[in-house]
């Protein structure tokens, strides 16, 4: 089973400041995705990256997804209270080139943003 | 456009005691994914339905068992309920075999006492 570790576990920040989280695995990732949740609410998917070395931008968000597919970054600019929630990574579960829509998530970020 | 839809959004159960929780696809949707999601945790995948049927199963015990209907609604049952079964349960719905991108809905918040 495909471990999926997110660092840092917390991160307190104030407004306006720049912020990265990191999700890193000890295997190759098929395709992974990033997802935000928010208290009270099931996880939103903010994006997703398939190929090595791909940049996706989403406003102020920028996700990198490692050269060898082995970890992947989301990072914030100037961020706002807005951000504020549980940043999870996951992994689709892949067989033989089929996507079955299981997926394995990190233990998250939960990011505070204060005013 | 109604989205992913739960019920009860909250429950209180006592040990021993079994409980069934209930999800609505997003409109078109025919995959539904159930996720069990501890307090400071990710989720964790607890099975998937597609055409009625349980398509894939993750680690759980066999006390968690679950249903699709015709509609593509699904049921999650959980039996003989464990202080550790307190949690947030997830459903999510997809289009198609590849599921790939799953909506949520808001969860039902189960706490067993």
């Amino acid at each position: 089973t495909q471990l999926l570790e997110q660092s840092p576990q917390f991160l307190s920040i104030q407004e306006g400041e720049n912020l990265t989280v990191y999700c890193n695995s000890s295997s190759v990732f098929s395709s992974l995705q990033w997802y935000r949740q928010e208290p009270g609410e099931g996880p939103v998917l903010l994006v997703t990256v398939v190929t090595g070395g791909e940049v996706k931008k989403l406003k102020r968000l920028t996700f990198q997804f490692g050269d060898a597919r082995k970890d992947s970054s989301l990072h914030i600019t100037a961020a706002q209270p807005g951000d504020t929630g549980l940043y999870l990574c996951a992994e689709i579960a892949n067989a033989g080139g089929t996507s079955y829509g299981k997926l394995t998530f990190g233990q998250g970020t939960i990011l505070t943003v204060h005013p | 456009d109604a989205g992913v839809t739960q019920s009860p959004t909250h429950l209180i159960k006592t040990r021993g005691q079994q409980v069934t929780l209930r999800c609505s696809p997003k409109s078109g949707h025919d995959t539904v994914s159930w996720y069990q999601q501890a307090l400071g945790q990710g989720p964790q995948f607890i099975f998937q339905y597609y055409e009625e049927e349980e398509r894939q199963r993750g680690n759980f015990p066999d006390r968690f068992s679950g249903h699709q209907f015709p509609n593509y609604s699904s049921e999650l049952n959980v039996n003989a309920l464990l202080l550790g079964d307190s949690a947030l349960y997830l459903c999510a719905s997809s289009l198609g075999a590849r599921a790939d991108t799953q909506y949520f809905g808001p969860g039902t918040r189960l706490t067993v006492l």
